[in-house]
């Protein structure tokens, strides 16, 4: 069971981004997938997830927004996307999947998403 | 500032025994299961403990994971080398309706 994010991306503040991140070796739709946050030196923060299957998702209020949460079974990937970058936006993102429901633990983890906005 | 609360930093020799402690409210901790995660740059962060003390395959009984109130603890026995990083505490908080993490904490093994 493997979560393949994609590679790091640099932007500039107001612009726009996708990220995403792909499962491979279990049965994507029925499991919550989420994002976490981790700037430059600083702890994790839960962003925000989402149940493929029926596209139910759940943002904190701190990111709600501000980013967008979606997925497409038919290529088995989860993404995350903003319409308009900020410096603050810079970070480490990690896709995680759910253990269980969308209280359990994070079972797997992607090895995270570089985002650097600088002008 | 984290709504979990753990020490910044603990170091212990190798081989020897290291606690990290996680502290919570009722809203979180008190009424929601609490996991363990070990991070390493560069690496996909690991889940070592989850509903408060069960071990997923794979991770050794070297840790071990208790929740007592509104706080969690775990344990790393026979300290390696490879046990170094930031290890993070988690669950789930009912009143603000999200997911939560403690700060961190960074784990030397002198």
């Amino acid at each position: 069971v493997e979560l393949v994010q994609s590679e790091a991306e640099v932007r500039k503040p107001g612009e726009s981004l996708k990220i995403s991140c792909k499962y491979s070796g279990y049965i994507f739709p029925i499991y919550w997938i989420g994002w976490v946050r981790q700037m430059p030196g600083k702890g994790l923060e839960w962003m925000g997830i989402i149940f493929p299957r029926d596209s139910d998702t759940k943002y904190s209020p701190s990111f709600q927004g501000h980013v967008s949460i979606s997925a497409d079974n038919a290529i088995s990937t989860a993404f995350l996307e903003w319409n308009s970058l900020k410096a603050s936006d810079t970070a480490v993102y990690f896709c995680v999947r759910h253990k269980a429901n969308w209280k359990s633990s994070f079972d797997v983890w992607g090895r995270g998403t570089l985002v650097t906005v600088s002008s | 500032q984290s709504v979990l609360t753990q020490p910044p930093s603990v170091s212990a020799a190798p081989g020897q025994k290291v606690t990290i402690s996680c502290s919570g409210t009722t809203s979180n901790i008190g009424n929601n299961f609490v996991s363990w995660y070990h991070l390493l740059p560069g690496a996909a962060p690991k889940l070592l403990i989850y509903d408060d003390y069960e071990r997923p395959s794979g991770i050794p009984d070297r840790f071990s994971g208790s929740k007592s109130g509104t706080s969690a603890t775990l344990g790393i026995t026979g300290l390696q080398t490879g046990d170094e990083g930031d290890y993070y505490c988690a669950t789930w908080d009912d009143s603000l309706s999200v997911g939560v993490f403690g700060g961190g904490t960074k784990l030397a093994v002198l």
